[in-house]
């Protein structure tokens, strides 16, 4: 495969769930990134990886549990979420750190919090 | 704190039409600017990257200027067709935060064939 991947691809969770989603990157990047995509609202970034070290937390609420075992894969763990969680989750990566060059997204994960 | 805006939200156009979407941002602090584009339900694909220090890019149809003293980049369409039809998004990552992309709200675009 290439680019970067994620699954599952769909999710459809109760509250008191426990679920994972995985992204892996075969481009050789060493930063990776996860972001949230709700209706009507702009992308938002809500973890920053660069060689495996967490570099931003953008004010997540701690039911959203991130883990980067090393720079190709990335994961997040979701546990108690809340319906207003649901949303489009997008992982990204990119070669440099900080911006300079452009990052490359995944397809996505359509989450929905029953 | 920057601020991403496009305008306008939505926009219809026949086929064959040449376009502009407009992106601003508040803070001129940038590394630079960059267009994606985004097929529903799917992921972003990057179109364009316009460093700081650029005032345009090209690829194809697509040209996309960068204008950091007014704080605005516009994204022009020559020529469009249906495929391209998708939602627009521009993003700016401020310095010294390092791979935080400020993205808009998209402009969501259809062309009628």
């Amino acid at each position: 495969e290439t680019g970067v991947t994620q699954t599952p691809r769909h999710l459809v969770m109760g509250m008191t769930n426990k679920k994972s989603l995985k992204c892996e990157q075969h481009l050789g990047h060493n930063a990776m990134y996860w972001y949230k995509q709700s209706a009507k609202k702009p992308l938002e970034l809500m973890f920053v990886y660069n060689f495996k070290e967490q570099t931003e937390n953008n004010s997540v609420p701690s039911r959203f549990s991130p883990e980067c075992p090393n720079s190709s894969h990335l994961f997040l763990h979701l546990h108690t979420l809340q319906p207003e969680d649901s949303a489009l989750y997008l992982c990204a990566s990119s070669s440099p750190p900080g911006g300079l060059d452009t990052q490359y997204f995944g397809p996505g994960t359509r989450l929905t919090v029953l | 704190k920057q601020e991403v805006t496009q305008i306008p939200a939505a926009l219809s156009v026949p086929e064959g039409e040449n376009l502009v979407l407009n992106c601003s941002f508040t803070d001129s602090a940038i590394y630079n600017l960059q267009w994606f584009r985004q097929d529903p339900g799917k992921g972003l694909t990057s179109l364009l990257l316009i460093q700081s220090s650029q005032r345009e890019q090209t690829s194809g149809r697509l040209n996309a200027s960068l204008d950091k003293s007014s704080g605005r980049s516009t994204l022009y369409i020559a020529a469009s067709q249906p495929g391209d039809s998708a939602t627009y998004l521009c993003a700016a990552p401020p310095y010294n935060q390092g791979g935080k992309l400020i993205f808009g709200q998209g402009t969501e675009l259809s062309v009628k064939p």
